[in-house]
């Protein structure tokens, strides 16, 4: 079984449109992250949950939103979708806050157009 | 804000060759992770550290902490070890996400 799972993997729209990213592990972890990596590959943290509660907002636009519905789901919905974000949106998970190898989903490759 | 510094961002090394990749930082942390990124863009995590050395087959990755430093060691290299290596550090408070370094972008040749 896979351990974190993303969908979908690709991801085509056009922008403006509104889009969600879903994302469930099954590793019985307290804590998910979204990461974005960038057309230069360098990746960056996005939100992280602990327990179905937002614990760290970096400076993310706030057309993004991430929403946990139980502590095995994070999923990621984006308004108003831009060009700027095309990239590659990593889910991961780990066992407690603040600690524990960090486990990533397969990744969905957003293209705006 | 922790800067995480790799080196060197490219390396082309023949099979067999031992490998070193470097991980500077500028702020006390917590852990530090070593992960691998193949081709294909999955993401799969090899070390944390929070202390002295780790050993996993043929990779050793170890930190020292006063020198805010960490080095991945790959012994014995072979083509299929190709693939991009990135430093991440977690921050000392909370439930930090990882900051991470730019990568290694390492290509073994037969």
């Amino acid at each position: 079984d896979t351990a974190v799972s993303q969908t979908p993997k690709y991801l085509v729209t056009q922008m403006g449109n509104d889009k969600s990213i879903k994302c469930e592990q099954n590793l019985g972890h307290d804590t998910m992250y979204w990461y974005k990596q960038d057309s230069k590959k360098f990746l960056k943290i996005m939100f992280s949950y602990n327990n179905k509660e937002l614990i760290i907002n970096e400076t993310v636009p706030n057309r993004f939103s991430p929403k946990s519905p139980d502590k095995a789901h994070l999923n990621l919905h984006i308004n108003s979708l831009e060009l700027g974000d095309s990239a590659v949106y990593f889910c991961a998970s780990s066992p407690i806050a603040g600690g524990g190898e960090q486990y990533f989903g397969p990744g969905t490759r957003l293209t705006v157009t | 804000k922790n800067e995480v510094e790799q080196s060197p961002q490219n390396l082309t090394a023949q099979e067999g060759e031992f490998i070193t990749i470097n991980c500077s930082y500028s702020v006390g942390i917590s852990a530090l992770h070593w992960l691998q990124q193949h081709p294909g863009g999955g993401i799969v995590s090899l070390f944390m550290l929070s202390s002295g050395k780790k050993k996993h087959g043929r990779l050793i990755a170890t930190i020292n902490i006063q020198e805010k430093h960490s080095s991945l060691h790959i012994t014995a290299s072979h083509p299929r070890d190709s693939a991009v290596y990135i430093c991440a550090v977690r921050g000392g408070t909370g439930a930090d996400g990882l900051t991470f370094g730019k990568g290694t972008h390492l290509i073994i040749q037969p």
